[in-house]
């Protein structure tokens, strides 16, 4: 099946620097890159879709501003956390997708802002 | 219009028996249904996946069942084992973007 790998895998920052998440489809070119966020014991959240060479799309909610997102090739698209406090502190998960309905997912990235 | 509800929260069954998730959808547009299985730490793995052209689906030991009508389909797990201890996620997706809309999640726990 097709794979995505994140990295890193794990990150602790402090308060008030930015960090960058990477995102790769390793065997396949990804038209289409999802960024989620999950808090403990919930759901997934949507908060972008981005399309290669384009801007990406934030759901209502989302500061734009604060989660850079860049789609630079069919198979990476990095998310930047700007100005983090503790409060972005989660789990943030990316998805690939092809030409298809179907998403596959990274194995996730866990932030933590001191 | 565009939410999943998803049911129970949480279940315990018996290694062995029947696991069953039950998922709710109201926008008619979805026509794309995946179920994803999510251990802790990780990322959520896609396990099956249905259309709305058909009312089953099956692969292996878990099957989707799926009512238009009703707009409810559910994923049914036989034979449940430990190592199906995890969390499912249903989803809906539709034309619009690729988005898929998640449900609340269900915690599964199989007992030896």
């Amino acid at each position: 099946g097709a794979v995505v790998s994140q990295h890193p895998s794990w990150v602790i920052c402090k308060s008030g620097t930015s960090v960058k998440i990477e995102c790769r489809s390793l065997d396949f070119q990804a038209t289409t890159m999802f960024w989620y966020r999950q808090f403990p014991k919930q759901s997934l959240m949507l908060m972008a879709t981005s399309n290669e060479g384009s801007k990406a799309t934030y759901e209502q909610g989302v500061e734009k501003d604060k989660f850079l997102i860049n789609h630079a090739s069919l198979t990476l698209s990095t998310l930047t956390v700007t100005s983090a406090h503790p409060e972005d502190s989660s789990f943030y998960i990316c998805s690939a997708g092809d030409y298809s309905y179907e998403q596959y997912f990274g194995p996730g990235t866990r932030l933590t802002v001191t | 219009q565009q939410q999943v509800k998803q049911s129970p929260q949480s279940l315990i069954v018996q290694k062995g028996g029947i696991s069953i998730i039950n998922c709710a959808y109201e926008n008619t547009a979805f026509d794309y249904f995946p179920w994803y299985q999510q251990f802790p730490g990780k990322g959520p793995a896609l396990l099956i996946a249905i259309r709305p052209d058909v009312s089953e689906k099956k692969e292996g030991r878990f099957t989707i069942s799926f009512n238009k009508s009703a707009k409810q389909f559910s994923l049914h797990i036989m034979d449940s084992q430990p190592g199906d201890s995890a969390t499912y996620f249903c989803a809906a997706g539709s034309p619009q973007g690729g988005k898929l809309i998640f449900g609340q999640g269900t915690e599964l726990s199989v007992k030896p």
